[in-house]
């Protein structure tokens, strides 16, 4: 198996551009979570889809933020407006059968908005 | 609201020595997984190991095990045999009611 695929790997930007970031989790795995990691607060969970529907998206820091998953092999988290503040790294998972279980990880993708 | 708390920012080990990393949480829940993950320079989050809260017996992967003490919400990784393969950041997390809740992490250093 290839494992949770992330695209790009690297981002670089400029304020007030969009940024879309991409994932494809493993095959057959049905949730499917967003991470943002920064040196400051860590890794935070931003948003997570069972079966391509939303679950919680309590994480997600603001309307800039959005996120989709139009079917089960490919998942978006869009930053419109971007700003520097945006700069670290988001990270894709996934896992099958129940959000509780361990989940795999992506090679995440460095952003950053100069 | 679930926590994890890595109380060591950084630890370091010499080669072929062993080393424990401590990690403490936070929950209402009686039932709960609780898990170990590796952040090498590559940044990939690699599971090291896994503990269901319900089994008594202490999670062991070749190298690596955890001392799980449900009464007082500790699980430490220890590592044996430190190799330089090791050095990386070292993540305990949680997973009760809500998915993973990640501590702030350890930086292991291994000395040649």
């Amino acid at each position: 198996d290839a494992g949770v695929i992330q695209s790009p790997r690297h981002e670089v930007t400029e304020m007030g551009q969009e940024v879309t970031l991409r994932c494809k989790p493993i095959s057959g795995h049905d949730y499917l979570f967003w991470y943002r990691q920064t040196m400051m607060r860590g890794l935070e969970l931003l948003i997570y889809f069972n079966n391509n529907v939303p679950i919680d998206d309590s994480g997600m820091p603001e309307d800039r933020f959005s996120a989709k998953m139009p079917n089960a092999s490919f998942s978006t988290l869009k930053i419109q407006p971007s700003e520097p503040r945006d700069s670290a790294v988001y990270f894709c998972a996934s896992t099958a059968g129940t959000a509780l279980n361990e989940q795999f990880f992506g090679p995440g993708t460095r952003l950053t908005v100069l | 609201a679930q926590t994890v708390t890595q109380s060591q920012p950084e630890m370091s080990v010499q080669e072929a020595e062993t080393v424990t990393l401590s990690c403490t949480y936070d929950t209402s829940e009686s039932d709960y997984y609780l898990f170990w993950y590796k952040q090498p320079p590559s940044r990939q989050m690699i599971l090291v190991i896994r503990q269901e809260a319900y089994k008594q017996q202490n999670a062991t992967e070749n190298r690596f095990s955890v001392n799980f003490q449900k009464a007082a919400k500790s699980f430490s990784l220890k590592i044996s045999d430190s190799q330089l393969g090791d050095a990386a950041m070292y993540f305990c997390a949680h997973s009760g009611n809500t998915p993973l809740v990640f501590g702030k992490g350890t930086r292991l250093s291994v000395i040649a």
